[in-house]
This record gives C-alpha cells, structure tokens and sequence, in this order.
C-alpha cells in the first residue's frame, strides 16, 4: 500500500524563524511530489518535485527533492503569521491521482 | 494554472437526502478528481472522473452511494446519496493536464444532520 509520511504532525514557532517541515514516501510508482497550503478549505500549490537535489524556490519558501532516500523537505524561512497553515505532501503515483500525508499544522505566533 | 469553482460552497442537510456538488474548470484538462476531507483529516482520493466513461472509484467508496458524471472536458458532478451524519466533510474538486500539476477548488463543506 502507498504511504505518506509527514512529521512534525504540528509545529509551533515565532515569527523570524526558519522551519523545515519533512515529508517521507513509500510507493509502488514514483512520478513526482507535490507540497500543498491549506488554510481554509482549498489546497494550494506550491511545488511539483520530479528530480532529485534540484531546489525549487518562491519567495522565502523552498523544497528539495530526494529520490534515493525517498523524501522531500519544505523550508520556510523568516516565518510569517500569513504561514499559519496546514501543509500537505502528496506523491502522484502515476495514476495521476494524488497520495496525501497527514499533514502538518504550523502555528506562527507573533 | 487552471481556475476551478464549485457549487454549492456548503451546505446541511438532512439525513436521507442527497446532493449534487458541480465543479467547473476554466479550461479543458485531462485528468479532473473528487477528494474527501473529514475533519482533522487529510484528504482522501473518492474517484477519477472520466470524460464520457464511468468514473474509476477507489477502494471504500461505489458508483451507487458517490455516483460521478463528467460530460466534458471543463465540468463534473459529484452526487452524495442517501446521506448520513458520517457523510459530513468537505469535498474537493482538482483537475490537471497530464504531467502537470493539479489544481484544486475552494471545495464544498456539508453537514448532515
């Protein structure tokens, strides 16, 4: 069975700080993965990672990619309240379909 | 990126009933999905809605409780049938072209009571 694995389940953090949200796989069929911001009810996108070690940017936010260890970070540098959400990971697996994480609840406080 | 709405934005119902969520996509895409989010949860993949074809259900869920359409390649309709109180989640619309990312919806959260 696919599996995503997220952790921290939840964070808590002060505005300034740099966070670094982890995001492990176990799947059948690799094809990329994709990070998420939820705040309300809609997930936006962020990144779509297909090769390893290449890093995508935007902004203060940024994600890598490892293939041979099968997981990808997401980094949040200088921390905002406006970053006070739910991020997922999700692997497509091929199906095009997307296999979701928990997620992970980051709280920045002022 | 694809601009995706849906209706209606919530909704209560009562047990028993059912309703029909729409989403309509932008622009045409290959590939449109229907997620469920039950509370505290993450989401979890319904089915893949297939242009003129039946849609592709995942394991826990049948064609007869969550019956799906998609007439074209910009619109689909999810129906919740029979409803219960365990029904209760937001569902999410996505579409993609195929190798690209997808996309999601504002969703629609119901409330059966």
């Amino acid at each position: 069975e696919d599996k995503v694995v997220q952790s921290p389940l939840s964070l808590v953090v002060h505005e300034g700080d740099t966070v670094t949200l982890n995001c492990s796989y176990e799947v059948t069929n690799f094809r990329s993965l994709l990070w998420y911001k939820q705040e309300k009810k809609a997930p936006t996108f962020l990144f779509m990672l297909t090769s390893s070690g290449i890093e995508k940017k935007s902004g203060r936010l940024s994600s890598i990619l490892d293939k041979k260890e099968l997981f990808s970070i997401l980094n949040i540098t200088a921390t905002q309240t406006g970053d006070s959400a739910v991020y997922l990971c999700a692997v497509d697996t091929g199906r095009r379909a997307l296999t979701f994480g928990s997620g992970t609840r980051l709280q920045v406080q002022p | 990126s694809a601009v995706i709405s849906q209706k209606p934005s919530r909704d209560i119902c009562q047990r028993g009933t059912s309703l029909t969520i729409q989403c309509q996509v932008d622009s045409q895409v290959t590939m449109m999905f229907w997620y469920r989010q039950q509370p505290g949860q993450s989401l979890t993949l319904i089915a893949t809605a297939n242009q003129g074809s039946e849609a592709t259900y995942e394991s826990g869920f049948v064609i007869d409780k969550f019956p799906i359409s998609r007439p074209n390649l910009t619109f689909s309709t999810l129906t919740v049938s029979n409803m219960s109180p365990e029904d209760s989640s937001i569902y999410l619309c996505s579409a993609a072209q195929d190798g690209s990312e997808q996309y999601f919806g504002p969703g629609t959260r119901l409330t059966v009571t």
